[in-house]
């Protein structure tokens, strides 16, 4: 049964500091993984995906590695911002028949000006 | 081309009362999922439909819920009979048929009341 865990759980850093979030998981049998922001009282944003063959996606100043083998995959945020402060949430695609995600229980950001 | 439309976003609902909750998935999307938040967890899989066809159900409680994607029309998720427990964020994804990733709408909160 995949299990996907993130840590840490809460992090709060200053304004302009690069940061660094962290997923694993149990079973390297996934299709993909996506790394989604969820803002307070609101829906998932989708950021990067990384699909099983590749290794790192980047987007602006977010960039997501995936190591299989591992079970690992990060999210670096550069610079960050306020306004990047939410619930980063880390889910792996399921292989097996079922395309369901498999959620970690995220990390709460908190960027202070 | 809109996003995953959720409705409503919120909905009160007493102990005992039917639960429905509403989700259209983005244009040219067959694949929807349904996935349950409950405070303090991360999300939880629930169902996975295509067009008139329930592909997976592992998800579900097995009794209460129930879960259609119809030829026309939105995907519904029923509750009957609700119960406290029950209250939770619904989200609702939906995919392409040839591309795994997943687009979450903005989700529907239940409380019982």
């Amino acid at each position: 049964k995949q299990e996907v865990t993130q840590i840490p759980a809460a992090l709060s850093v200053p304004e302009g500091e690069n940061l660094v979030l962290n997923c694993s998981f149990t079973d390297s049998a996934i299709y993909n993984l996506q790394w989604f922001r969820q803002d307070p009282g609101k829906g998932l944003t989708s950021l990067l995906l990384i699909q099983s063959s590749q290794r790192e996606q980047t987007s602006g100043r977010l960039n997501a590695s995936l190591d299989k083998s591992s079970g690992r995959s990060t999210l670096y945020i550069a610079a960050s911002q306020p306004g990047d402060s939410a619930t980063y949430l880390c889910a792996a695609l399921e292989q097996g028949g079922s395309e369901k995600l498999v959620f970690g229980k995220g990390t709460k950001l908190t960027v202070n000006p | 081309n809109a996003g995953v439309m959720q409705n409503p976003r919120h909905l009160v609902r007493r102990r005992g009362q039917e639960a429905r909750l509403r989700c259209s998935p983005m244009k040219g999307h067959s694949h929807v999922y349904w996935y349950r938040q409950l405070p303090e967890e991360g999300l939880k899989f629930m169902v996975y439909l295509q067009k008139e066809n329930i592909i997976d159900e592992s998800g579900m409680p097995k009794e209460r819920f129930s879960a259609e994607f119809p030829k026309e029309g939105p995907s519904i998720l029923r509750i009957q009979q609700v119960v406290r427990g029950d209250s939770a964020a619904y989200f609702c994804a939906s995919s392409p048929p040839a591309n795994t990733e997943a687009f979450f709408g903005q989700g529907t909160r239940l409380t019982v009341v």
